[in-house]
């Protein structure tokens, strides 16, 4: 089945280690997005990309970056994680951005521990 | 710009109880609006949608209808089971996938 997986599913970090988390997927969707999630809140958008092209949220912190690769991959990488960053973290894709009634496809997240 | 209020929760059911979640929203355009799920431990899982007035999703016994005229997308369903205790999240599509809070609902037997 086509999907969308993260890896790990569950992450332990040092306080100021970086740490990188994985996604990928075999959907093929043009658009990858980075979610921060704490406590069953809703989820937080954090970046996305749409092809190639990046687009940060006005109020992402800096200590958050991105890459994606190619189409399959996209990583989230925390310079120095802090206490405030344990959270769970979602990667979603969509075929397109935005309307058209198009889904986003979630996988099972990370969820990341600051030691 | 675009929002989704959503009914607090918790929410508590016996199994077999009809449910009800309460969603409206805030938008410009003619956003989609979709339910997601949440299971323990899990990503968010689609649940059911709808894009244009008058539509309603279904899924699962679950379903919702599209009210332009009360800005609404209220989740029901008829009989609740254990199986359905997760937190669920009205969500709608503009540019951007706006979340509502999320409603816990817990279904005890």
């Amino acid at each position: 089945d086509a999907m969308v997986i993260q890896n790990p599913r569950y992450q332990v970090t040092q306080f100021g280690k970086p740490v990188t988390l994985s996604c990928s997927q075999t959907l093929n969707h043009n658009v990858m997005y980075w979610y921060q999630q704490k406590s069953s809140q809703a989820p937080k958008l954090l970046f996305h990309y749409y092809d190639k092209d990046f687009n940060n949220e006005a109020d992402t912190p800096d200590n958050f970056q991105s890459r994606r690769p190619n189409t399959s991959f996209c990583f989230l990488d925390i310079r120095s994680p802090g206490l405030g960053d344990a959270a769970m973290y979602l990667c979603a894709t969509s075929i397109i951005r935005g309307g058209s009634g198009q889904p986003q496809h979630f996988g099972d997240g990370t969820r990341l521990s600051i030691l | 710009g675009n929002s989704v209020t959503q009914m607090e929760g918790p929410v508590t059911l016996s199994e077999e109880a009809f449910l009800t979640i309460n969603c409206t929203y805030t938008a410009t355009g003619y956003p989609s609006l979709f339910w997601y799920v949440q299971y323990p431990g899990e990503g968010l899982q689609l649940l059911l949608k709808a894009t244009k007035a008058d539509d309603k999703g279904s899924n699962k016994g679950f379903e919702a209808t599209y009210r332009k005229e009360t800005t609404s997308f209220h989740l029901e369903k008829g009989s609740v089971q254990v199986s359905d205790s997760a937190v669920y999240f009205c969500a709608l599509s503009g540019d951007d996938m706006r979340f509502g809070a999320g409603t816990r609902l817990t279904v005890k037997p």
